[in-house]
């Protein structure tokens, strides 16, 4: 069984600028959330998928969107980046079987400079 | 709103001993879920243990249980026969039941076990 996956690792952007990040699901999961980690904090809920449509969303501008696709793979894609947008980006999959069991993926660590 | 409080910013506890972890939470719902999540270094979050509210009986997982007291809106962890492998921030997380299955978090707890 092939756990959540996340890329890149780190990546750096500059303010302004638009980053796409990238996240596969567990095998046999169909839901795909998003957590934004500032440094120090718990995450927060961007919001999250479910058999590629949008359900739920967290208090997060309209800047921050997302995709799922067919395979239940994952994209968050944020545009006109700020500075406060630096933080450790979590994608979580859940299955339908097993409800609010959420397995994660190692994150991706977005730098605004 | 729903809010997780952990009240203790950061622990310690001596290898092979006892600690227990705070947390409690806010919600006017009657249905939901309650977890604790690991997160070593690495940075990879990893689920300890979850507890059905519905469930008068404490979960527990290997050398992690929990105290959870409905009424208090009370969630502890506690871990025994605590191993360095253990030291990592610890998330306490709730969720309402429904088809958002949305986790909030509390700020964390970072434990530091000592050899």
């Amino acid at each position: 069984e092939t756990g959540v996956t996340q890329s890149p690792t780190h990546l750096i952007k500059t303010r302004g600028q638009q980053v796409t990040l990238r996240c596969s699901s567990q095998s046999g999961h169909n839901t795909v959330s998003w957590y934004q980690q500032a440094l120090g904090q718990g995450p927060q809920f961007i919001f999250q998928y479910y058999r590629e449509e949008e359900n739920g969303r967290g208090n997060f501008p309209p800047r921050f969107s997302g995709l799922q696709f067919p395979n239940y793979s994952s994209e968050l894609n944020v545009n006109a980046l700020e500075l406060d947008d630096s933080a450790l980006y979590l994608c979580a999959s859940s299955s339908s079987g097993r409800q609010y069991e959420q397995y994660f993926g190692p994150g991706t660590r977005l730098t605004v400079t | 709103a729903q809010t997780v409080t952990q009240s203790q910013p950061e622990m310690s506890v001596q290898e092979a001993e006892t600690v227990t972890l705070s947390c409690t939470y806010d919600t006017s719902e009657s249905n939901y879920y309650l977890f604790w999540y690991k997160q070593p270094p690495s940075r990879q979050m990893i689920l300890v243990i979850r507890q059905e509210a519905y469930k008068q009986q404490n979960a527990t997982e290997n050398r992690f249980s929990v105290n959870f007291q409905k009424a208090a809106k009370s969630f502890s962890l506690k871990i025994s026969d605590s191993q360095l492998g253990d030291t990592a921030m610890y998330f306490c997380a709730f969720a309402v039941a429904g088809n958002n299955r949305k986790l909030i978090w509390g700020l964390g707890t970072s434990l530091a076990v000592n050899p």
